[in-house]
């Protein structure tokens, strides 16, 4: 059973569309990352959001950390190739805690 | 380059064998983690060392996986009898203490197959 649930766990979509990512769970995390991994490689670490509510943008990407700290979204504008990868959510319950990562959402971003 | 280093970034073991993998975190950084991530999964977290010391293990760590930080800096995970089940890329992490935002930076990992 995993603690965090992305949805969907796949996504294709054309360049120039629009998505969303979810990352759920029933536990509260003090706070949550977001990661993208190409394949063979380590995860990069896109944002860290800590604040209930707290909203985060990165050019075309925003994250947004529910209130209750317990969810958390990411949301693409106008996708591009580039953006094509594994998108991972990682909660930690304390600060400098080990990470509880979602199951990933792949996403493919065809020309 | 002042990321986290993996080293190798491939290893193909015959199974039965011993093998070992080492991390040299982010120089500042105390605080250093042991992941395994198997295809189409989120990476799993395995252990974590504050300094030299080792503060937790996940029931995921078998008695034959061991890991060290002899001196707080760099770590070895030694996997002893590998066995097919153990074939996954197993990724570092270094972070610094303190960081109230836990801040977690990843080395490229070693993939690990076992024939």
């Amino acid at each position: 059973t995993q603690l965090l649930e992305q949805s969907p766990q796949f996504l294709s979509i054309q360049e120039g569309e629009n998505l969303t990512v979810y990352c759920n769970s029933s536990s509260v995390f003090s706070s949550l990352q977001w990661y993208r991994q190409e394949p063979g490689e380590g995860p990069v670490l896109l944002v860290t959001v800590v604040t209930g509510g707290e909203v985060k943008k990165l050019k075309r990407l925003t994250f947004q950390f529910g209130d209750a700290r317990k969810d958390s979204s990411l949301h693409i504008t106008a996708a591009q190739t580039g953006d094509t990868g594994l998108y991972l959510c990682a909660g930690a319950r304390a600060a400098g805690n080990k990470l509880t990562f979602g199951g990933g959402t792949r996403v493919l971003v065809k020309p | 380059d002042t990321g986290v280093s993996q080293n190798p970034r491939h290893k193909i073991t015959k199974r039965g064998q011993n093998v070992t993998f080492r991390c040299d975190p982010i120089s500042e950084h105390n605080r250093l983690y042991w992941y395994r991530q198997t295809l189409g999964q989120g990476p799993e977290f395995l252990t974590y060392f504050q300094n030299e010391a080792q503060l937790e293990k996940s029931r995921l760590l078998s008695d034959r996986f061991s890991a060290e930080r002899p001196k707080g800096s760099f770590s070895t995970l030694e996997i002893q009898r590998t066995e097919q089940g153990d074939s996954a890329m197993y990724l570092c992490a270094s972070s610094l203490e303190g960081q109230w935002d836990t801040e977690a930076f990843f080395g490229q990992g070693t993939r690990l197959t076992v024939v």
